[in-house]
Parts: C-alpha cells; sequence; structure tokens
C-alpha cells in the first residue's frame, strides 16, 4: 500500500533553515508527480510546490520564491523541500502527497509540523 | 493566486443533501476540469473525495457528487451521515500551471 512518511519539522528561529523529507514506498516513485502543501495551525490548506516525476519541472506558490526548493531523489524515493528564511507564518503541518493529473492528491503523509518561533 | 472561495459553514440533518459551493475565477476553476475536493477530520490527513470535477475514488460513497458550472464548482452530499461531518476543501489546476485550495468548509450534521 502507498506509503508516505514525512521528517525534518520541529521549532526553528526566525530566519533559520529546516529541510523537510518524505519518504515513499509502496510504488514506483519515478512514476508520479508529488507535492507539498501545508496547513496552519487552525487554518486551511495551503498549496506549497510540486515537482515533476523526473524532477525536471518544479513550480512553487509565488509567495515563496526565493525561499523554498523542492526536489527529488528517484534512486532514494524521497521528495524534500528545503525551507530557507523562515518567518513565523511558515509555521503550519507540513504535508507530502502523491499527486495525479490535474491535481488530485490521492495519497497524503500524516505531516510534519513546523514552528516557527524565537 | 487567491484562494477559492467557500462558505464557511454548512449544516445539514441525517439523511437529508448539502451542497458546498467553491468559486473561482476563469483562471483557475473555469479554465480546466480539474478540481478536486477534500474531507478533513481533525487531527487527520485530507482525503481526496472527488477529483476531476466529478469522479469518485475507489471506495468513497457514491452519495459525494461533484458538479462545475462556469467559475463555480460544487460539491453535494446525499443522504447525510454523521460521519461526514468534517472540513472540506475544493482544490482547482491554474492557468499559471500552481494549484489553489479553497477557504474551507465546515460542514456540521445537525
Amino acid at each position: 500500500q502507498v506509503q508516505l512518511v514525512e521528517s525534518g519539522g520541529g521549532l526553528v528561529k526566525p530566519g533559520g533553515s529546516l529541510r523537510l523529507s518524505c519518504a515513499a514506498s509502496g510504488f514506483t516513485f519515478s512514476d508520479y508527480y508529488m507535492t507539498w502543501i501545508r496547513q496552519a495551525p487552525g487554518k486551511g490548506l495551503e498549496w506549497v510546490s510540486y515537482i515533476s516525476n523526473s524532477g525536471g519541472t518544479t513550480k512553487l506558490a509565488d509567495s515563496l520564491k526565493g525561499r523554498f526548493a523542492i526536489s527529488r531523489d528517484n534512486a532514494k524515493n524521497s521528495l524534500y523541500l528545503q525551507m530557507n528564511s523562515l518567518r513565523a507564518e511558515d509555521t503550519a503541518v507540513y504535508y507530502c502527497t502523491r499527486t495525479l493529473n490535474g491535481g488530485n492528491y490521492d495519497s497524503w503523509g500524516q505531516g510534519t509540523l513546523v514552528t516557527v518561533s524565537s | 493566486q487567491s484562494a477559492l472561495t467557500q462558505p464557511a459553514s454548512v449544516s445539514g440533518s441525517p439523511g437529508q443533501s448539502i451542497t458546498v459551493s467553491c468559486t473561482g475565477t476563469s483562471s483557475d476553476v473555469g479554465a480546466y476540469n480539474y478540481v478536486s475536493w477534500y474531507q478533513q477530520h481533525p487531527g487527520k490527513a485530507p482525503k481526496v473525495m472527488i477529483y476531476e470535477v466529478s469522479n469518485r475514488p475507489s471506495g468513497v460513497p457514491d452519495r459525494f457528487s461533484g458538479s462545475k458550472s462556469g467559475d463555480t464548482a460544487s460539491l453535494t452530499i446525499s443522504g447525510l451521515q454523521a460521519e461526514d461531518e468534517a472540513d472540506y476543501y475544493c482544490s482547482s489546476y491554474t492557468t499559471s500551471s500552481t494549484h489553489v485550495f479553497g477557504t474551507g468548509t465546515k460542514v456540521t450534521v445537525l
């Protein structure tokens, strides 16, 4: 069965950096687009970034450009999100999702909490 | 990219039908048939209920249905059940090749 396990979240000071990871299993990772989605405490879902199956195409939410970057390692069945210059408003649970055609997020991880606070 | 507009809350009695709307623009909802709907129970990850406007994944009850007219998509739950009480979010692909979520709707079963 499809399994997505995020890691790397935690407490970080404003201006700091974190790298989130997502370990995928139960499917052929290199066949699928992947997407990061976040949810601030008590708030709605926010689309963050996606990456094509080969890694050759990436898209990032305009509000995050210059600070966040998505990548993947198909040999390790892993997805990453590098987050730099973190701000309090980046505090959220970050979900890794398998992405089908047109943005159908058919499988989700359990999420990893990122808290940006001094 | 602005969030798609959903009502903050919708309620209904068991057995009734309710509809949740999702209003966007000609750059997202109105541009493609790539609207999805997600159900989220408290403390849990979201689950896809509808994809590509009106398709139901395997295992989703057929009381859930989706449609679209112009820039507005809709999720209808027929025969509302207690376990349907949750937050619901729509999502759409955009003409900028990005994605955008709706503001979310809390569905309450009275």
